[in-house]
């Protein structure tokens, strides 16, 4: 089955600085990869996805890169505020209407 | 358009008592996944359901653990006899019928203590 590998578990940017999470994946037959960003106490809020015919996607500050040759992609947040602090998950399914593998997480804190 | 909705928000039982978690998807949505998260570790997938029937239940335990959507009213999960270790967040997530559009979409979860 698919496994997905997140890194780092956690990190620490500067106010404005960017923010690089990482995550590699086991199955070639996925092809549908979203970030989940999780508040504390709150639910996952999809925040940005892909699929495996694009390379990348951005949405204002938040970009997601794919490499589907290195089974990996990125999450990418530039300018980094505050309200970005959270826990932010990859994840991986071969397509839509399948369950959902999850990274372990990265916990993002950003210090003003 | 309502979220998807779980209740309760908040469960505590003792060891040996049962559980009840319920969820309604989306509006049109008719596929419906149950994810466990613990403390400080992320979501594992327990089952998938459509209307009236159990598509995957590959991350369900054998024992103790089901689950049903019926034709009419909210998906439910079902924990029988239960212990320490089922102390967990249970979030379900709803999609919409096949049609190219992927996205899971996440209720507020339901908090359960088991004492």
């Amino acid at each position: 089955g698919e496994n997905v590998e997140q890194h780092p578990s956690t990190l620490s940017v500067q106010e404005g600085d960017s923010a690089v999470i990482k995550c590699t994946y086991s199955d070639s037959a996925s092809n549908y990869f979203p970030w989940y960003k999780q508040e504390l106490g709150k639910r996952p809020q999809l925040i940005i996805d892909i699929r495996s015919n694009v390379g990348e996607k951005k949405d204002q500050r938040i970009a997601v890169t794919l490499n589907k040759t290195a089974k990996h992609f990125s999450l990418h947040i530039t300018e980094t505020q505050p309200e970005d602090s959270a826990v932010y998950f990859c994840a991986a399914t071969p397509s839509g209407n399948t369950p959902l593998v999850f990274g372990k997480g990265t916990r993002l804190s950003v210090i003003a | 358009n309502a979220g998807v909705m779980q209740n309760p928000r908040h469960l505590v039982r003792r060891r040996g008592q049962e559980a009840r978690l319920r969820c309604s998807p989306m509006k049109g949505h008719s596929h419906v996944y149950w994810y466990r998260q613990l403390p400080e570790e992320g979501l594992k997938f327990m089952v998938y359901l459509q209307k009236e029937n159990i598509i995957d239940e590959s991350g369900m335990p054998k024992e103790r653990f089901s689950a049903e959507f019926p034709k009419e009213g909210p998906s439910i999960l079902r924990i029988q006899q239960v212990v320490r270790g089922d102390s967990a967040a249970y979030f379900c997530a709803s999609s919409p019928p096949p049609s190219g559009s992927y996205e899971q979409y996440f209720g507020p979860g339901t908090r359960l203590t088991v004492t």
